[in-house]
């Protein structure tokens, strides 16, 4: 079966850093580019960038810029999305989606990360 | 502030027909981008409905009803998601989303309640 699976639900302080993974089952990562989208809470969608896991060749949304690193290690089928200088604006559930025939075919199930002191 | 602009809600009967729809900032022309539908129940990720720049450049999603179709309506520049028939299980969120700027811009979504 075709799907995404990622880590569990974090909560971080702010200022710190989170690192979310996004495991390929069923399919090779390499074959096609990988999104990371966010949603806070009672939000619409938030594009963040996307990874082409074959070279790990990266975009990210200007907001995204600077405090987020889209990674991959494609000998374990996984992708990573990590975000530093976290804020509680950052609160949200983090999801990957894969881009195959079209933008978000599969989707993780996705990742709730909290900022709070 | 999301680019795109959806109605925040809209509510409809089982059976009826709705629109909703997807605006394109003034300065951008809808007729000349493809708008991307997706689905999203409670806790759950959204899910691909269809993608509509034309009726010539069109693609619904695998598994995905015809009862849900795409338009567009130049004159008010928006992006337009047709759902006829409407069932009780079409109560969900419905987000927006095209390519602009290089980048990934979706709306704000509607949520649809089927009363």
């Amino acid at each position: 079966q075709v799907q995404l699976v990622q880590s569990g639900a974090e909560v971080k302080k702010p200022g710190a850093s989170v690192k979310i993974s996004c495991k390929a089952s069923g399919y090779n990562l390499r074959d096609q580019y990988l999104h990371w989208v966010r949603q806070a809470p009672g939000q619409g969608l938030e594009w963040m960038g996307w990874i082409n896991p074959n070279n790990g060749e990266t975009k990210y949304a200007q907001k995204f810029e600077g405090r987020t690193t889209m990674t991959r290690y494609t000998s374990i089928n996984t992708a990573y999305m990590e975000m530093s200088s976290l804020t509680s604006d950052d609160t949200a559930v983090y999801y990957c989606a894969r881009e195959g025939v079209w933008f978000g075919e599969i989707w993780g199930q996705g990742t709730l990360v909290t900022v709070s002191s | 502030q999301a680019v795109l602009t959806q109605p925040s809600s809209l509510s409809a009967s089982p059976g009826a027909s709705v629109r909703l729809t997807c605006t394109l900032p003034r300065d951008i022309y809808v007729g000349t981008y493809r708008i991307y539908w997706y689905q999203q129940k409670p806790g759950s990720p959204p899910h691909y409905l269809l993608r509509y720049m034309s009726d010539s450049d069109y693609q619904q999603g695998s598994g995905v009803p015809s009862r849900f179709s795409g338009a567009k309506d130049a004159s008010a520049n928006a992006g337009i998601l047709l759902i006829s028939g409407l069932r009780s299980e079409d109560e969900a969120d419905y987000h927006c989303m095209t390519w602009h700027s290089s980048a990934w811009v979706f709306g704000g979504g509607t949520k649809l309640t089927v009363l």
